[in-house]
């Protein structure tokens, strides 16, 4: 299966610990992005990555979230000093933009769910 | 404003029917409205999308219709079967290639066998 991975797929913490997840984006996409999906909602961008560089974060993204994309292929999402409101499934999704101006369809992995006791 | 607003919420249908959900958004320099198909466990799918330079748009059983001027999209699903019980959200995009969706609150569609 090529489609986009995560890892892990459920993650239990305890308040005030530093979570990471993995996103696998599908090969050769060069855009990649963070979500976060509570319970009944849609999911709600928090960043995305071009190559390795971090172009657009969200406000939703505080400063204990950090996210990286070193070699513009895997990236991480990092919380730190985890809060039970960080509880949510994190979604990554990846695209390839080909051409300037021509929208790139978003394909969106399983997710890791996070549960912050 | 960003907010795309999702109608209903939940919906039931008998297998044959026709569910219609709706989505209203307030930001005209969206320029881009994709639909969404999520099952439980899965992250969400794109079912089918449509640009606002279009009033209508169909993909094998599912069309979307676009009302410009009342900046409100709809998701028509023909024939609906019990597979296509799944949670559907809307979504608008700003102008430019990537930038992120914004996504509405998803309707949770059931059809009855």
């Amino acid at each position: 299966d090529t489609g986009v991975s995560q890892d892990p797929r459920h993650k239990i913490t305890k308040r005030g610990q530093n979570v990471t997840f993995r996103c696998d984006p599908i090969s050769e996409h060069n855009r990649l992005y963070w979500y976060r999906q509570t319970l009944g909602q849609g999911p709600e961008f928090l960043t995305y990555f071009q190559n390795e560089a971090q172009l657009e974060k969200s406000r939703l993204l505080s400063d204990r979230f950090s996210a990286e994309r070193p070699k513009g292929s895997f990236s991480t999402l990092e919380i730190q000093r985890t809060e039970q409101g960080d509880s949510a499934m994190y979604l990554c999704a990846s695209s390839l933009m080909l051409t300037r101006g021509v929208r790139d369809e978003q394909f969106f992995g399983p997710g890791t769910r996070l549960t912050v006791l | 404003q960003q907010q795309v607003k999702q109608s209903p919420q939940s919906l039931i249908v008998q297998k044959g029917g026709i569910p219609i959900i709706n989505c209203a958004y307030e930001n005209t320099a969206f320029d881009y409205f994709p639909w969404y198909q999520q099952f439980p466990g899965k992250g969400p799918a794109l079912l089918i999308a449509i640009r606002p330079d279009v009033s209508e748009k169909k993909e094998g059983r599912f069309t979307i219709s676009f009302n410009k001027s009342a900046k409100q999209f709809s998701l028509h699903i023909m024939d609906s079967q019990p597979g296509d019980s799944a949670t559907y959200f809307c979504a608008a995009g700003p102008p430019g290639s990537a930038r992120q969706l914004t996504f509405g609150s998803g309707t949770q569609l059931t059809v009855l066998p």
